[in-house]
């Protein structure tokens, strides 16, 4: 079946470090990749997204590029912020024997230290 | 209020105690779902409405029992529950249009309940 993985956290840094988290998936199909962040005591909150190949989500300095070659989702963003950290998760949703569930990874944990 | 808020946002039972947990959104969507989160553990899917219609039960113990009475609505009634049952409950919601695709990819997730079981 689908499935996401993510590399292990925590992740520390010191701010205005380069952040690369990574993700790969597997599915058939074409399914639509998504980050999403969790900051401490609240829900997750859609960070960004990409439908298909090539296709690069950007928000709040964060980027991530759909790469169908290597199946990755890579999440990068050039100088993080103490406020950058929460748990980060990739998912995704619409490969052809998973189509309307979200599945996610198990989440990295980002520390930015001033 | 806005998108999904969810209640109560804390939650400490015995195990032979009867609660419920509730979950609005006001985003005027017609999918509702419910996530458990544990530590170091994957969010784990538990059940799907679309349409007010269960689709989804992810062999979810009978412990948990879900009502979707229309859809801006889902509650999650808990009884007899289990110390390992113990964890944070996110709702969410999404527009879909049927076919599992979705109108909209993004689902929109509450804050959660955190339930902890003595």
């Amino acid at each position: 079946g689908d499935s996401v993985t993510q590399m292990e956290g925590p992740v520390t840094l010191s701010e205005e470090a380069f952040l690369t988290i990574n993700c790969t998936y597997t599915a058939t199909g074409y399914p639509s990749l998504f980050w999403y962040v969790q900051y401490p005591g609240e829900g997750l909150q859609l960070l960004l997204k990409a439908t298909k190949a090539d296709d690069k989500g950007s928000n709040k300095g964060f980027e991530a590029t759909y790469r169908k070659e290597t199946t990755s989702f890579h999440l990068e963003k050039g100088s993080v912020q103490v406020s950058d950290s929460a748990v980060y998760f990739c998912a995704l949703k619409g490969g052809s024997s998973n189509t309307g569930k979200l599945i996610f990874g198990q989440g990295t944990t980002l520390q930015v230290k001033p | 209020e806005t998108g999904v808020t969810q209640t109560p946002r804390h939650l400490v039972m015995g195990m032979t105690n009867k609660k419920s947990l509730k979950c609005e959104q006001h985003l005027g969507h017609n999918a509702m779902y419910w996530y458990k989160q544990s530590a170091k553990k994957p969010l784990e899917l538990m059940f799907v409405y679309n349409f007010k219609e269960q689709t989804e039960n992810n062999s979810v113990p009978s412990r948990f029992s879900p009502e979707c009475p229309n859809s801006s609505h889902l509650f999650l009634h808990l009884h007899t529950l289990q110390p390992e049952d113990s964890a944070l409950y996110l709702c969410a919601s999404s527009q879909e249009d049927g076919t599992g695709r979705g109108v909209s990819d993004t689902q929109y997730f509450g804050p959660g309940t955190r339930l902890t079981v003595l």
